[in-house]
């Protein structure tokens, strides 16, 4: 089975500060990577597939990168409301998502 | 607008069985493979299982293998999940959500999830 790894589990920025949440597969996975936010209470929300394919009303602010093993989601400016969990997800074989990163406003 | 509404979580003991329905309107259902993916509580995503468009392929995540099964009736618009011999481990929030055309396993509108409860 592929294990997925991210890091950090949590962190605290400041609104307008850039983000970035990385994920490593344990094995290559090609460009089959999705990323999630997870706001607390609601339900999960699709960010990015194929590594950097942003999904329709996703704020351009959230963006993909990586292939093979090493992959990253940035948030280029964080906003009050992007304040949830992050989880990455492949989907090479039986899907595998990642433990989760927190976001939280410094 | 795309819905998925999920029902029949439940209190159940160890051993139990629950049936999980989840209806969905607002697009073409039978074009779409559709998954259950659980959330425990206070933790991570779990893949549960995969069911094409048709039905005539299903897939299923080792911890749940030969215990649960995966159905869908296309003319009603229902995905469901028929779910034996409960563990403790299966405590979760149970989502079924839809794939993206073209993807196995990319989720683009999950339900609001419903709480499956194992314990005596």
């Amino acid at each position: 089975d592929i294990q997925m790894t991210q890091s950090p589990s949590s962190l605290s920025a400041s609104v307008g500060d850039r983000v970035t949440i990385t994920c490593r597969a344990s094995q290559g996975i090609s460009n089959y990577l999705a990323w999630y936010q997870q706001k607390p209470g609601k339900v999960p929300k699709l960010l990015i597939y194929a590594a950097s394919t942003l999904q329709s009303g996703v704020p351009s602010r959230f963006s993909g990168s990586g292939s093979g093993t090493d992959f990253t989601l940035t948030i280029s400016s964080l906003q009050p409301e992007d304040v949830a969990a992050y989880y990455c997800q492949e989907y090479n074989s039986a899907p595998t998502f990642g433990q989760g990163t927190k976001v939280e406003i410094k | 607008e795309v819905q998925l509404v999920e029902s029949g979580g439940d209190l159940v003991q160890p051993g139990g069985s629950l049936r999980l329905s989840c209806a969905a309107s607002g697009f073409t259902f039978s074009s779409h493979t559709m998954n259950w993916v659980r959330q425990a509580p206070g933790k991570g995503l779990e893949w549960v299982s995969y069911i094409s468009n048709s039905g005539n392929t299903i897939y299923y995540a080792d911890s749940v293998k030969g215990r649960f099964t995966i159905s869908r009736d296309n003319a009603k618009s229902s995905l469901y999940l028929q779910m034996n011999s409960l563990r403790d481990e299966d405590t979760a929030v149970y989502y079924c959500a839809r794939v993206v055309r073209g993807y196995s396993y990319v989720f683009d509108y999950w339900g609001q999830g419903t709480l499956v409860t194992v314990s005596s």
